[in-house]
């Protein structure tokens, strides 16, 4: 167990419509990053967050947000879904600072119809 | 752009029968090279961090090693347990503390 909790594990929803997922990291762990993870694709860095304030961007879709809350639980909002968007998004968390490993969570299984 | 290559794709080996994935990476300032086992269903879980060229780290059957322009994980004599995905990722300047990934090798090791 890593302890990074994600929810839900799985979400079906309809094209055009918009979803939450929601992360709490590692007891302790300031930075919490989002990655999407598509079977041609592979891991794909999206967003971090360090102690609530955004840290780096990577190739998140400008229909895609995050937050990170003052408890340090994070939020990653998918809007105006399309069927491409369908994947395993995963949250981490680490210590930050360079050379730290990420923990990962689960994953949130997203199914687009 | 920092990019990572994982070979082969795919590996199939029988128990016992030793082998060596490769990770080639091109990177702006390495920082840290990671190695991590996914399984189908689950997140990725840490392995390793490799720091510099030369430097070795070892864990049960599993050994990484980095160069200036790679990094190999060996397995030596595996077992079924040993079946998944293993990803390699690299550290570098652009994206900060994130690691940007490679697609992974997928071991499927047979009794």
């Amino acid at each position: 167990d890593s302890g990074v909790t994600q929810t839900p594990k799985h979400l079906i929803t309809a094209t055009g419509q918009r979803v939450t997922l929601r992360c709490s990291p590692r007891s302790g762990d300031l930075s919490v990053y989002w990655y999407q993870q598509s079977l041609d694709q592979g891991l794909q860095f999206l967003i971090q967050y360090y102690n609530g304030e955004e840290r780096a961007k990577g190739n998140i879709l400008e229909r895609f947000s995050a937050q990170q809350f003052p408890d340090l639980h994070s939020e990653l909002n998918l809007s105006s879904l399309e069927l491409g968007d369908s994947a395993l998004y995963f949250c981490a968390s680490s210590v930050e600072g360079t050379n730290s490993p990420l923990h990962f969570g689960n994953g949130t299984r997203l199914t687009v119809t | 752009e920092d990019q990572v290559t994982q070979s082969p794709e795919a590996l199939r080996l029988q128990e016992g029968e030793s082998s060596s994935l490769n990770c080639s990476y091109t990177v702006s300032g390495l920082r840290g090279l990671f190695w991590y086992r996914q399984d189908p269903g689950k997140g990725p879980e840490f392995l390793f961090t490799l720091y510099s060229a030369g430097e070795e780290k070892e864990k049960e059957r599993l050994k990484a090693t980095l160069t200036k322009k790679e990094s190999f994980l060996h397995i030596t004599a595996p077992k079924p347990e040993d079946s998944a995905t293993y990803l390699c990722a690299v550290q570098g300047d652009q994206a900060g503390t994130a690691l940007i990934f490679g697609k992974g090798t997928t071991l499927s090791v047979s009794s």
